[in-house]
This record gives structure tokens, sequence and C-alpha cells, in this order.
């Protein structure tokens, strides 16, 4: 089974800053990694996701994400963050041998300006 | 591009009541997804479908019937709603080869009294 840990239920920046959420998983085998995004109110959105290859994955609004396999890890990260970003992010992983993926808990983003 | 449709947005029950939520996509997805969010947590998966008439189970399909009457709709019954069931239900799609990508409906919202 995978499992997927985000160590920080909230975080709280402001516009302009810098920001990284982080992101687990453990599991053996050959792997999606990837991020959703959620604003209040609303469904998942995907941002972007890994696979192979580049272990920097850019995705929408200018957030990208780093795989290392060493430390089991896909933090998703954006230079400039804008107050528009405050949303709840979700990572995610899935294995190749199944058609669904395991969702971690969450970071509620807060961008105050 | 396509949408995910969920109705009702807003379900109210009494306890031990049959309830019935929908959910339709016109992106012409094979496989569709039910989840459950509870308040400020990630989310569940309860049942899946991979393509027409096909039911998977999830982690928390006890309490829960889903029927994949075609390819475009997914629909899940609660089948004796409970007061500790109040959640988010989600509907989500994707295609076969792209399961790490899903597509978000906006849900439906689970009151039970």
């Amino acid at each position: 089974t995978q499992t997927v840990s985000q160590s920080d239920a909230h975080v709280t920046v402001f516009e302009g800053d810098s920001v990284e959420l982080r992101c687990n998983y453990s599991y053996g085998g050959s792997i999606y990694l990837s991020w959703y995004i959620q604003h209040h109110g609303h469904g998942l959105q995907f941002l972007l996701k890994y696979y192979s290859g580049n272990p920097v994955v850019q995705g929408v609004n200018g957030f990208e994400a780093e795989f290392s396999k060493s430390d089991s890890s896909f933090h998703l990260r954006k230079a400039s963050v804008h107050w528009s970003d405050s949303a709840v992010y979700f990572c995610a992983v899935s294995a190749h041998s199944n058609n669904r993926i395991f969702f971690g808990d969450g970071t509620q983003l807060v961008v105050k300006p | 591009g396509g949408i995910i449709t969920q109705t009702p947005k807003f379900l109210i029950g009494q306890e031990g009541q049959k309830l019935t939520l929908k959910c339709q996509q016109n992106f012409n997805h094979d496989t569709m997804y039910w989840y459950r969010q509870d308040s400020g947590k990630g989310l569940r998966l309860i049942y899946y479908s991979i393509t027409e008439n096909d039911l998977q189970k999830g982690d928390l399909s006890e309490g829960y019937d889903a029927s994949r009457e075609k390819k475009s709709s997914f629909s899940l019954t609660v089948t004796s709603a409970q007061k500790n069931e109040m959640a988010v239900f989600l509907c989500a799609s994707s295609i076969e080869q792209n399961y790490a990508e899903q597509f978000f409906g906006p849900g439906t919202r689970l009151t039970v009294l």
C-alpha cells in the first residue's frame, strides 16, 4: 500500500514570499506523484505530476515540484506567492499497477497581503 | 474541455434514510471515482469504476453502494445515512492511462439530521 505524509497541516506566508509544501511518500515500486489544489468550497484541481525523467516538474501558475528518491519526497514550491494561492494543497501517490491514487491529508496555505 | 457535474450540491437527509448522489462527466473518461472528504481532512476512496458496469471497492465502501449505469455517469448511494458520515462527497474521472491526473466535480455536501 502506498502512503503519503504531509507534515505541515498549516502554512502561513506573506504575498511575494517563497513557499515550500512538504510531501513524503512510502512505496517501493514504480509510482506517479502528483499535487492538487482545492480552493474553499470547490473540488480538487490537478497541478502537476511526476513519473520519470527530470526530477523537477513544472505546473500551472508558477508551481513546481521536485522528486527525490533518496528522501522519498515530492515537495511543492513557488518562488513568489499571490493571495489567490491561498488554498489546501494535496499530495498524492499512485502505483502503476492499479487505477487509484492515495491522497495526503493536505496542507492549508494562507497567503497574507 | 469538459466538465463534471454533481447533483445535488447540498443533500439533507434523516438518519437511516437511503440517499443517492449523482455524477456526470462529458470528458468521455473511462474511470470514475467517488471520494468522501471529512471536514479538514484528506480524501478517502469509496468506490471506483474503470469502465461501464464495472465496480471496485475503495477503502470506505461499507455503508455505500455505487452504480456505473453508463460511461458518463456514476451514482453513489448511502444505504442508511448516519450522522458521523456528514461530509463532502467528491466525484472524479480520469482516462485509463492517466489515472494520476483526475478531474473533480464541485462536490455534494451531505447533512444528516
